[in-house]
């Protein structure tokens, strides 16, 4: 399996919905990430875990909160949401230096 | 503070010509560059990486360069298709830090 899998591909949630993003990756990598992209930008990094622990916060907003439960799934937690948090949300892994990154498909996210 | 940079932003050519997509940056202590593409609203899909002691890597019609003490990488497409349309995102990773992306060329190839 050399696939980064995300769940689910669309999302319309409104601003006090609670919602979870699902990453998974059976590959063994031990680094995983969290980026979003708007639309004709380049993916901007939110989150790095790094053999399951938290290394890397790129200063989020704490409506967004992170968690990987294991090494295989990372899970991204939405809550309180604004309509400026829409975006394309990418998940990420990697093996350690000097591997390159795997991409999931993204959650296309709308907050209405 | 490693900086990537993309040019052109953006590429119109008829179907069937060769094309270069070029990328620099800023600090050359990398470990390697990744050339990704991405179809609109769609996930990353890596195209090639290139180890920092390399000078190329050839997938296909898809050749990539990479000059590390000039900071330079280009990505060569060989006889362009219209199925080759999409946006080419250059990153590269220096160890200590997640990868660092161009903001890409969106390149479009006319029938």
């Amino acid at each position: 399996d050399t696939e980064v899998t995300q769940t689910p591909k669309h999302l319309v949630m409104g601003m006090t919905n609670k919602k979870s993003l699902k990453c998974e990756q059976h590959m063994g990598h031990r680094a995983m990430y969290w980026y979003k992209q708007k639309a004709k930008k380049p993916p901007e990094l939110m989150f790095v875990y790094s053999y399951e622990k938290l290394s890397i916060n790129e200063s989020v907003p704490s409506r967004f909160s992170p968690e990987c439960p294991n090494s295989s799934l990372l899970n991204l937690h939405l809550h309180a949401l604004q309509p400026e948090d829409s975006a394309l949300y990418l998940c990420a892994s990697s093996q350690e230096v000097p591997y390159g990154y795997t991409f999931g498909s993204g959650t296309r996210l709308t907050v209405v | 503070k490693q900086e990537v940079t993309q040019i052109p932003a953006a590429l119109s050519v008829p179907e069937g010509e060769n094309l270069v997509l070029n990328c620099s940056f800023t600090d050359s202590a990398i470990y390697n560059l990744q050339w990704f593409r991405q179809d609109p609203g769609k996930g990353l899909t890596s195209l090639l990486l290139i180890q920092s002691s390399q000078r190329e890597q050839t997938s296909g019609r898809l050749n990539a360069s990479l000059d590390k003490s000039s900071g330079r990488s280009t990505l060569y497409i060989a006889a362009s298709q219209p199925g080759d349309s999409a946006t080419y995102l250059c990153a590269v990773n220096s160890g200590n830090t997640p990868l660092v992306f161009g903001k890409g060329t969106r390149l479009s190839v006319i029938a």
